[in-house]
């Protein structure tokens, strides 16, 4: 059974920084395409980011792109998001997802319970 | 980015009368004969997402046959055939074909 465990959510102040994790289980983690989505409080879903199955490929959505970083570490069946500059509207939860396949084209087939990032002085 | 459009935003049903979802998107979502990169979600109230059909019309397995999905090029529909209580939620669509992947807006579906 895949399971996806995201962690490191807290308050943090305008401009801070923090670091998400997501430790995947269940399936081979170093075949897959993973995905950050969030979801703003309320609203619906919003794409963040991708890494391919071998980490060469990554991707962000505009709103984040040059203060977010991903990165995953396949030794440890993990995933991360390291978020700089942070700005109220990214106070969100934050789902670690699976991708359908290890192609970048492939949507997520799995998710996470999230974990929550509020943006707040 | 492509932007995919959900209509209704909402939905109230008799349980065991059926309902359907749009979701169109602003450019084709066709990547080959074989595969277009279309995806349903169900985010039942305090969960996260699920996966029910991807590739437009392919049923995740254990997924009710209630579910069904069809479409191509821009125009997609999910049906559900006979609504029931644990049906109640948020229906999003979603396309990857192009980067950014982008979802709809949802549709929220209740039960009258």
């Amino acid at each position: 059974e895949v399971q996806l465990v995201e962690s490191g959510g807290v308050v943090v102040q305008p401009g801070g920084s923090l670091r998400l994790s997501c430790a995947a289980s269940g399936f081979t983690f170093d075949d897959y395409t993973m995905h950050w989505v969030r979801q703003a409080p309320g609203m619906g879903l919003e794409w963040v980011s991708l890494i391919s199955w071998d980490g060469y490929i990554t991707y962000y959505a505009n709103s984040v792109k040059g203060r977010f970083t991903i990165s995953k570490d396949n030794s440890k069946n993990s995933l991360y998001l390291q978020m700089n500059s942070l700005r109220s509207e990214d106070t969100a939860l934050y789902y670690c997802a699976k991708g359908e396949n290890k192609y970048v084209a492939g949507g997520p087939d799995s998710w996470g319970q999230g974990t929550l990032v509020t943006v707040s002085s | 980015d492509i932007v995919m459009t959900q209509t209704p935003l909402s939905l109230s049903v008799t349980p065991g009368q059926p309902a359907s979802i749009s979701c169109k998107s602003s450019q084709s979502l066709l990547y080959s004969e074989a595969e277009t990169y279309l995806y349903w979600y169900l985010q039942k109230p305090g969960q996260s997402p699920q996966l029910l059909i991807y590739g437009v019309s392919k049923r995740v397995s254990g997924v009710s046959d209630r579910f069904s999905g069809s479409g191509s090029g821009t125009d997609f529909t999910l049906k559900i055939s006979r609504v029931e209580a644990e049906d109640v939620g948020v229906y999003y669509c979603m396309q990857s074909i192009q980067l950014p992947p982008t979802f709809g807006g949802g549709t929220k579906v209740e039960i009258k």
